[in-house]
């Protein structure tokens, strides 16, 4: 059972375009909810990460929407560059209480120059 | 401030075998976290150790074991291996003081024939 479903699995955009990569979960025990990055042969990176009581958290070029009747939240990317090409994750967790993050089963951006 | 490391980057074992995998954690963290990362998909939970102590545990059999030491380093064992079990395997450090961040290593590529 997956816990948290992303989508979609890859995407292309051209330089400068917004990437938008979307999550939805479940368990509404969850109030911890990071993104992460991974390039090619690489551990993941924190990108960046919001609590429930907010709906917006940016950093840089990076938001994070999130919508929590919906369960859902969103990583949006500004001005897509060709070096931020790689695999997106995002992921839940309990705070915490909770030892254990669920991650989605990420996403393969290219940004075409 | 010395990051998260694993080693070996990459072991190649027979069906059968065992394996044992080692992560330094982050200066200062003294909880780690291990995952698997099979081709293609997110991290999977095998399991936490916190002081020393497993601290929860994700869907993986008891062939999965780990250790941590007083430096707060641990290793992830696996007995008998199985084809499936060939993924990236990686290992993640916290404390109190970051709060929900795990921050990665690179990894260890494991590849069962």
């Amino acid at each position: 059972q997956q816990q948290v479903k992303q989508s979609p699995q890859s995407l292309i955009v051209q330089k400068g375009g917004i990437s938008i990569i979307n999550c939805a979960y479940e368990n509404t025990a969850f109030d911890y909810f990071p993104w992460y990055q991974q390039f090619p042969g690489k551990g993941p990176a924190l990108l960046i990460a919001i609590r429930p009581d907010v709906s917006e958290k940016k950093e840089g070029r990076f938001t994070i929407s999130f919508n929590k009747s919906a369960k859902q939240f969103s990583l949006h990317i500004m001005d897509s560059q060709p070096g931020d090409s790689a695999t997106y994750f995002c992921a839940a967790n309990k705070g915490f209480t909770g030892n254990q993050f669920y991650f989605g089963t990420g996403t393969s951006l290219t940004v075409i120059p | 401030e010395t990051g998260v490391t694993q080693s070996p980057t990459h072991l190649i074992k027979t069906r059968g075998q065992q394996v044992t995998l080692r992560c330094s954690s982050q200066s200062g963290h003294n909880t780690v976290s291990w995952y698997q990362q099979a081709l293609g998909q997110g991290p999977q939970f095998i399991f936490q150790y916190y002081r020393e102590e497993e601290n929860g545990r994700g869907n993986f059999p008891p062939r999965f074991s780990g250790l941590q030491f007083p430096n707060y380093s641990s290793e992830l064992n696996v007995n008998a291996l199985e084809l499936d079990d060939s993924a990236l395997y990686l290992c993640a450090s916290s404390s109190l003081s970051t709060g929900d961040e795990q921050y990665f290593g690179p990894g260890t590529r494991l590849t069962v024939t």
